[in-house]
């Protein structure tokens, strides 16, 4: 069965320094797709970025930047320069064969608190 | 272009009622997904809607139900209401054959089980 593993409850930071936030991921398929997603206090779950198996280029957009590593199984997300703005919960998610790929398996979130 | 949105906002009901969720979703899109989330947990998906029908389904009981109407709008429907029910209940809007892609998620429904 997948499964999605997001080690860090809670991280706090103070304004302007980095953080990386950790993913590490489960399944049995070759292909499939991670995400991450942001939740502020509103609850709704803002998309952040979509990434596909075979495609392990890092990323990088604006202050975030996303480094996936297969041979790890982890998809690892890291704010630069962390502005109070960025405080929510932020969720790692896995589709694949097994959730039918048209639907997300979440792991348990991390709540990043910045602190200016 | 409005997003997805859910009604009500928030919930309370006694254990062993039943509760009516509805989703509007985001203008374009035809499917609709529901999830549950505890407090402190991830999502966990309920089921999918398309084409007014369930075409997948979550580990949850059948006193989870729903229905998608013809302009792809839909409801959750829980009965017999237990306190464990108590979470945010999410509604994302795709379109079908897309897979994840462009998932869009309301706000949610907080219910809360007395």
């Amino acid at each position: 069965a997948q499964k999605v593993t997001q080690a860090q409850t809670e991280i706090s930071v103070v304004e302007k320094e980095d953080v990386t936030l950790d993913c590490v991921y489960e399944t049995r398929d070759t292909t499939y797709y991670l995400f991450w997603y942001k939740q502020p206090p509103s609850g709704e779950l803002v998309f952040l970025i979509r990434r596909n198996s075979f495609d392990e280029q890092n990323e990088i957009s604006g202050r975030y930047s996303w480094n996936f590593q297969k041979s790890t199984s982890s998809f690892n997300f890291t704010i630069t320069a962390s502005q109070v703005v960025d405080s929510a919960v932020y969720f790692c998610a896995l589709s694949d064969d097994q959730t039918g790929a048209n639907n997300l398996f979440f792991g348990t979130g991390t709540r990043l608190t910045v602190i200016p | 272009d409005a997003g997805v949105t859910q009604s009500p906002t928030h919930l309370i009901k006694t254990r062993g009622q039943q509760v009516t969720l509805r989703c509007s979703p985001k203008s374009g899109h035809d499917t609709v997904s529901w999830y549950q989330q505890a407090l402190g947990q991830g999502p966990q998906f309920i089921f999918q809607y398309y084409e007014e029908e369930e075409r997948q389904r979550g580990n949850f009981p059948d006193r989870f139900s729903g229905h998608q109407f013809p302009n792809y709008s839909s409801e959750l429907n829980v009965n017999a209401l237990l306190l464990g029910d108590s979470a945010l209940y999410l509604c994302a809007s795709s379109n079908w054959g897309g897979g994840t892609y462009g998932y869009t998620f309301g706000s949610g429904t907080r219910l809360t089980v007395v």
